[in-house]
């Protein structure tokens, strides 16, 4: 299968700081990836959908100036988390679509804010 | 609206068969996906079916009735690592994701 690579892995930061995280396709081009996040026991939860060199597209609900999406390439799209808070602490998951079938995902990254 | 329904928990015995149930409501569909989530980790590929019919790959095998909204997750020869959430997510009108809230499958010895 197809191979995404999401960075770091887990970041712990302090409250009011921001926090980049990296999503990439390594093996193809993605015109379409996807932002999720998931609380602990729960489903994941879409936040937005990032289309390479256009604007991301947000769900309901989800704070786009805090959640800062950048789909500046085919194979790189980044979630800032801008000003985190400790209840931003959550896992963080991006996908990559692959033609507009299959979709990948990232490893994930857990975020911790103290 | 759009809806994905599966249960919430099953349980079922190291070496059976167990079946895991997906029932949707979507604007559009363009193909539904079954993921394998372990705990604290991301969501991992498992199948991808568009078509109506069984899917087979392994142990895992993966059906699809369009016209029931209806799709089943089987799993054959069931191993202790099986034990894992399994997501129902289907793509629809504008290849966007619709999740389920996931099946959590506890295996016992």
């Amino acid at each position: 299968g197809a191979v995404v690579s999401q960075h770091p892995s887990w970041v712990i930061c302090k409250s009011g700081t921001s926090v980049k995280i990296e999503c990439r396709s390594l093996d193809f081009q993605a015109t379409t990836m996807f932002w999720y996040r998931q609380f602990p026991k729960q489903s994941l939860m879409l936040m937005a959908t990032s289309n390479e060199g256009s604007k991301a597209t947000y769900e309901q609900g989800v704070e786009k100036d805090k959640f800062l999406i950048n789909h500046a390439s085919l194979t790189l799209s980044t979630l800032t988390v801008t000003s985190a808070h400790p209840e931003d602490s959550s896992f963080y998951i991006c996908s990559a679509l692959r033609g507009n079938t299959e979709a990948f995902f990232g490893q994930g990254t857990r975020l911790t804010v103290v | 609206g759009q809806n994905i329904d599966q249960p919430t928990e099953m349980t079922a015995t190291e070496g059976a068969i167990v079946q895991i149930n997906c029932t949707y409501q979507t604007s559009g569909f363009n193909g539904l996906f079954w993921y394998q989530q372990h705990a604290g980790e991301a969501p991992t590929f498992l199948s991808y079916n568009v078509l109506d019919g069984l899917e087979e790959k392994g142990r895992f095998s993966s059906f699809l009735s369009r016209s029931k909204g209806y799709s089943y997750l089987l799993l054959k020869e069931l191993q202790m690592k099986d034990s894992a959430s399994y997501l129902c997510a289907v793509s629809d009108s504008n290849y966007q994701l619709i999740w389920g809230a996931g099946t959590k499958l506890i295996i016992k010895p």
